[in-house]
């Protein structure tokens, strides 16, 4: 399976302090790609880095990939309680032509005020 | 933003029923895809959808889903006979091209199934 694994599963932080959440993968990928799901709605797509970076910034979000370990960390800095939602990596699986992409199982981040 | 619509937001359904899901995906979005969330955990990939044609298809789904783009706009999924385990969130997505394209997700719909 090339399904991601998220770490923590679940963390809790205080307003303002940076939170970092970690995955891992099985198998060689094209790009891996981080989702924010708030409770009861859908995914929404944050940031993309592919397999020839090894880091990537937008806005509070920065991102790192080691494919080496295949693992992913993102980090968002001064975190606010709109932040609070559960947080995806997705993997494509590495293969030409690939369509779907595999996510893992999520970290639930609160941010607490 | 364009969005994917889903509807309904909420599906009842006595078990052994037929249910069809509804997506309308983003205009010029070429591959559409469903997956299922069940009770706030892991979200798990379905089936792809592209050129009218099933492109993959997990093992989840069996011979009891079927997909169906029956015109240029809508996307649905149909369960012919629904089992008490399918009662999960159902969320449709779609995008332009293939690679390193983010996916666009409609906001699903809760399937219970009694």
């Amino acid at each position: 399976s090339q399904q991601g694994e998220e770490d923590p599963q679940a963390l809790s932080i205080q307003e303002g302090e940076n939170a970092t959440m970690n995955c891992s993968y099985k198998t060689s990928i094209n790009n891996l790609q981080w989702y924010r799901q708030n409770s009861g709605r859908g995914l929404v797509h944050l940031i993309l880095i592919r397999s020839n970076e090894r880091e990537k910034h937008s806005g509070r979000l920065r991102v790192t990939l080691d494919t080496s370990k295949k693992s992913s960390s993102l980090l968002i800095t001064a975190s606010r309680a709109a932040d609070t939602a559960s947080y995806f990596c997705a993997t494509d699986g590495g293969i030409q032509g690939a369509q779907k992409l595999v996510f893992g199982q999520g970290t639930r981040l609160t941010i607490n005020p | 933003e364009p969005e994917v619509t889903q509807t309904p937001s909420h599906q009842v359904t006595q078990m052994g029923q037929e249910v069809i899901l509804r997506c309308v995906p983003i205009s010029n979005h070429l591959y559409f895809y469903w997956y299922r969330q069940i009770l706030g955990q892991k979200v798990e990939f379905l089936v792809s959808f592209y050129n009218n044609e099933i492109s993959e298809k997990s093992e989840i789904f069996d011979d009891q889903f079927s997909v169906e783009r029956p015109d240029g706009s809508n996307f649905t999924l149909k369960i012919r006979s629904t089992k008490l385990e399918d009662s999960a969130m159902y969320f449709c997505a779609s995008r332009f091209g293939a690679e390193g394209e983010k996916l666009f997700f409609g906001s699903g719909t809760q399937l219970s199934v009694l």
